[in-house]
């Protein structure tokens, strides 16, 4: 069965600190895997995705994420964390019919000055 | 440029009572989707449609219904609402492109008393 294993619920760091949410799957095919955004009180919103034409793919608002499919990981990193990057992120795997996606439970950034 | 709309924002209801929650795609979509978000439980799928007419159930379909009669419009109906359906509901959609980008209403909170 597919899955997707965020690790860690909430990750607090300071401003202008690295950002590490970390994100592991399960797939017995070639996974498509995405992450999103949810800003308090708003719907969800891309970050970025890998569809595997390259294996570090980058995104908006300074975030990328690195497929390693001998870790089966898709970490999501930012060099130097923003107050405004304060928000929920999931990591998702699209399922092998490809008509639906499956969420991780989510991870809560908190990010101190 | 409208996206996805959700109708209504806010609903609160009594045990045993009945309501419909309708999304609405300005985008031409052929897929959308309605996910039920609770703390630490992340997105769940509650049922899909993956075009005009088409309808199929997800993670979590029981006690919901849903209707997909127009291309523009997926409805999410209760016929008896209980309190474990008490949650924060998201309709999503994405073209037929695979795997193309989700788009999400911004959320109905629904709470049953």
């Amino acid at each position: 069965a597919q899955s997707v294993t965020q690790l860690g619920s909430h990750v607090s760091v300071s401003e202008g600190a690295l950002v590490l949410l970390r994100c592991n799957y399960s797939s017995s095919v070639p996974p498509y895997l995405f992450w999103y955004v949810q800003y308090p009180n708003q719907g969800l919103q891309l970050l970025l995705k890998y569809t595997s034409a390259a294996t570090l793919v980058k995104g908006i608002n300074g975030f990328e994420a690195e497929f390693k499919k001998s870790e089966t990981s898709f970490h999501l990193t930012k060099p130097s964390a923003h107050m405004s990057d304060a928000a929920e992120y999931f990591c998702v795997l699209a399922n092998q019919a490809g008509t639906a996606l499956i969420f991780g439970k989510g991870t809560t950034l908190s990010v101190s000055s | 440029n409208a996206g996805v709309t959700q109708t209504p924002k806010f609903r609160v209801l009594k045990t045993g009572q009945s309501m419909t929650l309708l999304c609405a795609q300005d985008m031409n979509h052929e897929y959308m989707y309605w996910y039920r978000q609770d703390p630490g439980m992340g997105l769940r799928l509650i049922h899909y449609s993956v075009g005009e007419g088409t309808t199929a159930k997800g993670e979590v379909p029981d006690g919901y219904n849903v209707s997909r009669l127009k291309k523009q419009n997926f409805l999410l109906g209760l016929e008896s609402a209980a309190p474990s359906q008490t949650s924060v509901y998201f309709c999503a959609s994405r073209s037929g492109t695979f795997p193309g980008e989700l788009f999400f209403g911004e959320g109905s909170r629904l709470t049953v008393l």
